[in-house]
């Protein structure tokens, strides 16, 4: 069957400038996770989201950064105000269930980069 | 917050050899323990998840073991070959939620 998908699988754009970032989860997964890896760092936790449970936003490095996740499927995750320092690859994740034990399947990622 | 840290951050190995990593992390409050594949230009790839203390799990010629009372997995490459180069990924969860913190990774290249 048909993977986690994103877009756009790059995305450059310019400081100040807002973006968004697109997730297709595989059909029937109910959670949903966003990560991102920055230049020379490890993949670092974004925010998840559980059926019709409140997302956890823990990750979320600042209030520039949002996400939604329309009718349990689809999400968005959106960045205002671009700084150089969001340049990321962005990767979406979806799993069968929130618990730790179920693995997560990864889309292709968005390259972001912000000039 | 957990402290994962992954070692060696990088092996050259040749084809046949069998190597090994390691993934260390906080005992405390620990839940299941994930294995990634991250080849370049591709998605992270599941290899294990591992929830209870001296659980052993293999895949083809890899495999892995779990010490959760100690706080380490290790990560066995029996008979490396080129297509085994990738970037090799532990994350633990707490089990609030499925939210996985990553290591650094283990960085494997395997010459022909």
């Amino acid at each position: 069957g048909a993977g986690v998908s994103q877009s756009p699988s790059n995305k450059v754009t310019e400081k100040g400038k807002d973006v968004e970032l697109r997730c297709d989860p595989i059909s029937g997964h109910t959670a949903l996770y966003w990560y991102r890896q920055s230049l020379g760092q490890g993949l670092e936790f974004l925010i998840y989201f559980q059926g019709n449970s409140a997302p956890d936003k823990s990750g979320l490095p600042s209030d520039r950064f949002s996400a939604e996740r329309t009718g349990g499927s689809v999400s968005t995750l959106t960045i205002q105000r671009t700084q150089q320092e969001d340049s990321a690859v962005y990767l979406c994740a979806s799993s069968a269930d929130s618990g730790g034990d179920y693995e997560q399947y990864f889309g292709p990622g968005t390259r972001l980069t912000v000039t | 917050i957990l402290n994962v840290e992954q070692s060696p951050q990088s092996l050259h190995v040749q084809e046949g050899d069998s190597t090994n990593f390691t993934c260390s992390f906080p005992s405390s409050n620990f839940y299941a323990l994930h294995w990634y594949r991250w080849e370049t230009a591709k998605s992270p790839e599941a290899l294990f998840v591992m929830t209870l203390n001296g659980d052993e799990k293999k895949k083809g010629r890899i495999s892995a073991t779990l010490n959760t009372k100690e706080g380490y997995s290790y990560l066995y490459i029996k008979g490396s070959q080129p297509e085994d180069s990738a970037t090799y990924l532990c994350a633990p969860t707490t089990g609030q939620g499925g939210k996985l913190i990553f290591g650094q990774g283990t960085e494997l290249s395997v010459k022909p």
